[in-house]
Parts: C-alpha cells; structure tokens; sequence
C-alpha cells in the first residue's frame, strides 16, 4: 500500500529553524512536493522535489533522497505566521495513467513568540 | 490569476439528500483533480480529468459520486444520495500539466446529519 510518514506536531520559538521529516513507502514515485494549510484554507503548494538534493526557496527549502524514501522540509527563521500543518505528498502514477498525489497525514507547527 | 475556486464553501444536508459541489480551476488548466478530507484521515485522491476527460476515477468511493467536466472548464461532483460516512472536506485542484504542481481551492466542508 502507500503511505507516508510525518511527525503529527512540531513546536518551535520564533526565528528558529525547524525541520519536518517525512518517509515514505509507495508503489511508485515521480516526486515528492510539500503542501502549507492554515486552518481553514487551501493547501498551498511550497516546493517539488523530483531528484535528490536539496531545492531552495527563500526561507524554506526541500530535501529529498530517493534511496532512503526520505525527504524533509526545512524552515528558516521562523515566523508567528509559519504555524500551520505542513503535508508532504508523493505524487505518482495511477493505474489508468492519471496523476495522483498520496499525501502524509500532515504536521501542525506551532511557533511560539 | 484567479486561484481554484469551489462552491459552496460549507454544505450541511440530512442523509439521504442530495448534494453537488463545483469547481472552477485556474484558467487555462487541463488537469482538474478532486481529493477528499475525512475526519481523522488523511487527504485521498478521488479523480483525474484531463479536459471533459476523466483520467483516472480510481479513487471513487462508490457509484454514489459522480463528477463531471463537460466542457473542460468546471467540474461538479455530485453525492446522491449521501450518507454519513460523506462528512468531510472535498477539494479540487488543477495544474497546467500532469506534472506540474498541484494548486488547491479551500474545499467544500460538506456535513450529512
């Protein structure tokens, strides 16, 4: 089956760095992307990793490795309006061909003054 | 650019009814998904539309959802009739290509009494 894991919650103080693990075991795989939802509102797409390394994007950056099924989300100097859930979702290939994204349960990150 | 939008943003309706819930992606966009939230669980895939065309429907519950794209521009997906275990977020996203980023609407919160 698919799945992937995440921690469910993560406290961190303003201005610290925080890092969000996320592995994963799917029947197939094209990429790992993370998603940023504050209560109530639509996920947002943050980043795509689709080879290994390391991808940057102003505070925020993504690592991925395909060998250890590992990737995780890493964020700079934290700010009060970085609390939300974070998800990583693996975007792979269904059956018939379509795109599908599996996504972890998500991490709720609480920033703290 | 106009973001994905979804209609209505809450939904509460008694077993039985009948429900139908509307997308209009991001203009431009030939791949339209819908994905659903149910408490407790985890995002899961529903279903994949290139243009009017349903790519891939696997992740459908039961032949109680229905959705459509006539057109290729919006999408509904209607629940007849619903059911309790229905209650949950639904969201629809859209990308460009099958390989590029998904971007979300805020979803429906759909409730059945």
């Amino acid at each position: 089956g698919q799945s992937l894991e995440q921690p469910s919650e993560v406290t961190a103080v303003e201005g610290a760095i925080v890092q969000i693990n996320c592995t994963y075991q799917t029947s197939g795989f094209y990429g790992l992307s993370w998603y940023q939802q504050h209560d109530g509102g639509a996920p947002t797409f943050l980043s795509y990793n689709a080879l290994d390394g390391l991808e940057e994007t102003g505070r925020f950056s993504s690592f991925l490795s395909r060998s250890d099924s590992y990737g995780y989300l890493l964020l700079q100097e934290l700010q009060m309006k970085d609390s939300a859930s974070y998800f990583c979702a693996v975007r792979d290939r269904t059956r018939d061909a379509g795109n599908m994204l599996t996504f972890g349960g998500g991490t709720r990150l609480m920033v703290k003054p | 650019e106009a973001g994905v939008t979804q209609f209505p943003s809450h939904s509460v309706i008694e077993k039985g009814q009948t429900v139908t819930l509307r997308c209009d992606p991001i203009s431009g966009h030939d791949n339209l998904y819908w994905y659903r939230r149910v408490m407790g669980k985890e995002i899961k895939f529903l279903l994949h539309f290139v243009k009017e065309s349903k790519q891939d429907e696997s992740g459908m519950p039961n032949n109680r959802f229905l959705a459509e794209r006539t057109g290729g521009t919006y999408s509904t997906l209607k629940v007849q009739p619903a059911e309790l275990e229905d209650s949950g977020v639904y969201f629809c996203a859209s990308s460009l290509a099958g390989n590029q980023p998904q971007h979300f609407g805020d979803g429906t919160r759909l409730s059945i009494l």
